[in-house]
């Protein structure tokens, strides 16, 4: 069955420097999301993407934050100079079309990202 | 502003009982709710429930909507240790346009042998 592929597992960096998450959504997908979960906490709606630009952010998607298709497979989450908050859990999700017409998000395994 | 509350927050059980997992949500407009199992990593997908009282049913498991009561119940029956997880439920309100989930912040099952 086809999958949300996210790289690296793991990311640890040291604060203030950018870090890039990467995903490879479903091939025939067509929405791509970004999505965190601190610790302890619940998923958090970060950005949505379609058609090569973000349809809807969240406050929490401030202006250190970018997302990038550079070609026809990833999709990457940038951030820019990273503060101690940004740790946790970064998820990748994609659906073949929106809501509306009921499909659900599939999730990636996620990136475990640590700010030192 | 658009709220989605799970119970418990957690529950223990023994391997072979039935449990029903509580979701309630406060959104502006109503379009779908979700839920997704979450064990070490990624969400996965269950259920997505768009009518009132209609039951979906993947083996064990079951999930119906009451849309008047804003709510949805995730039930396990005959529960394995495998079924041991966070349960997320989450909230689709048709007036945003990009599609994201508002989620609950789940409830945590561990099922003993």
């Amino acid at each position: 069955e086809p999958e949300v592929t996210q790289t690296p597992s793991h990311q640890v960096t040291q604060m203030g420097q950018e870090v890039i998450l990467r995903c490879v959504p479903i091939s025939n997908h067509l929405y791509f999301y970004w999505y965190r979960q601190i610790l302890g906490q619940k998923v958090e709606f970060l950005v949505s993407f379609y058609n090569n630009e973000i349809s809807e952010k969240s406050e929490i998607f401030d202006d250190q934050f970018s997302v990038e298709r550079p070609d026809g497979s990833n999709f990457t989450l940038k951030i820019r100079s990273t503060k101690l908050e940004d740790s946790a859990m970064y998820f990748c999700a994609s659906s073949a079309l929106p809501q509306g017409y009921r499909q659900p998000q599939h999730f990636g395994d996620g990136t475990r990202l640590s700010i030192l | 502003e658009d709220k989605v509350v799970q119970s418990p927050l957690s529950l223990v059980v023994h391997e072979g009982d039935t449990v029903t997992l509580n979701c309630s949500y406060e959104v502006t407009n109503f379009r779908s709710l979700l839920w997704y199992k979450q064990e070490k990593k990624a969400p996965t997908f269950l259920f997505m429930l768009t009518s009132s009282g209609i039951e979906k049913k993947s083996g064990r498991l079951s999930s119906i909507l009451d849309k008047k009561e804003l709510s949805s119940i995730l039930n396990i029956t005959a529960t394995q240790t495998g079924d041991s997880a966070i349960y997320l439920c989450a909230v689709d309100p048709s007036s945003n346009t990009g599609n994201q989930f508002y989620f609950g912040t789940g409830t945590s099952l561990t099922v003993i042998p």
